[in-house]
């Protein structure tokens, strides 16, 4: 079955420290891994994907093949960096429709 | 330019009552979604509209709902029948389509549907 799990709800840090927000996926194929986020009051936006291997806002994720996880990483937090996280997948080029599979979101909560 | 539109942005109804959720895509994208979020859930799939083939419906969850799409702009969803458990916020995204990977979805606000 497709999946993509996020298993933390919440993750809350102090600005300063490093961030990790964890995603792990099932997939039969060679899936494409996104990151969306959502800030407060605004629409579901684009963050970065694996295809890219560039680091966005000093976000970065790696994506492993062996354990299936494409975690998202951050070295120092900052409080801008507060928001809803998304980790998706997609059967990537030649996948039927190039619709995304979602987790269920990680709030990131950045303490001054 | 003008992102993706969705309207209305809020939605209440009683239950039993049909409704339309209508989205405006990015002009000149071809490719058309539609996701639903209900509360503490991740967002699902509903229907993909790309250009003029024929679209993919396989995440509606029932008979009640379908989609149309006027050739490559406006899309409109349709709830018949509306139940409590259709109150989500149901989410649209249009993307270029037609690349050598994924697409990049740009989504709109979203529509919340709250069913009485």
């Amino acid at each position: 079955a497709q999946r993509v799990t996020q298993p933390e709800k919440l993750l809350s840090v102090f600005k300063g420290a490093p961030v990790e927000l964890k995603c792990n996926y099932s997939y039969s194929g060679s899936p494409e891994l996104f990151w969306y986020v959502q800030y407060s009051r605004q629409r579901l936006q684009l963050l970065l994907r694996h295809i890219s291997r560039e680091s966005i806002k000093g976000f970065t994720a790696d994506l492993n093949k062996g354990e299936t996880s494409f975690h998202l990483k951050k070295p120092f937090a900052q409080e801008e960096d507060s928001a809803m996280y998304y980790c998706a997948l997609s059967g990537g080029y030649g996948g039927a429709t190039n619709k995304l599979i979602f987790g269920t979101g990680t709030l990131l909560a950045v303490q001054p | 330019g003008a992102g993706v539109s969705q309207s209305p942005s809020n939605k209440v109804t009683e239950k039993g009552k049909d409704v339309e959720l209508r989205c405006d895509p990015i002009s000149g994208h071809t490719a058309l979604y539609w996701y639903r979020q209900r509360l503490g859930q991740g967002l699902e799939f509903l229907i993909y509209f790309q250009g003029n083939s024929a679209p993919d419906k396989s995440g509606l969850p029932s008979d009640r709902f379908s989609a149309e799409r006027t050739g490559e702009s406006v899309s409109t969803l349709t709830i018949q029948r509306t139940q409590q458990e259709d109150s989500a916020v149901y989410l649209c995204a249009s993307s270029i389509a037609g690349g050598y990977s994924t697409d990049t979805q740009y989504f709109g606000p979203g529509t919340r549907l709250t069913v009485l």
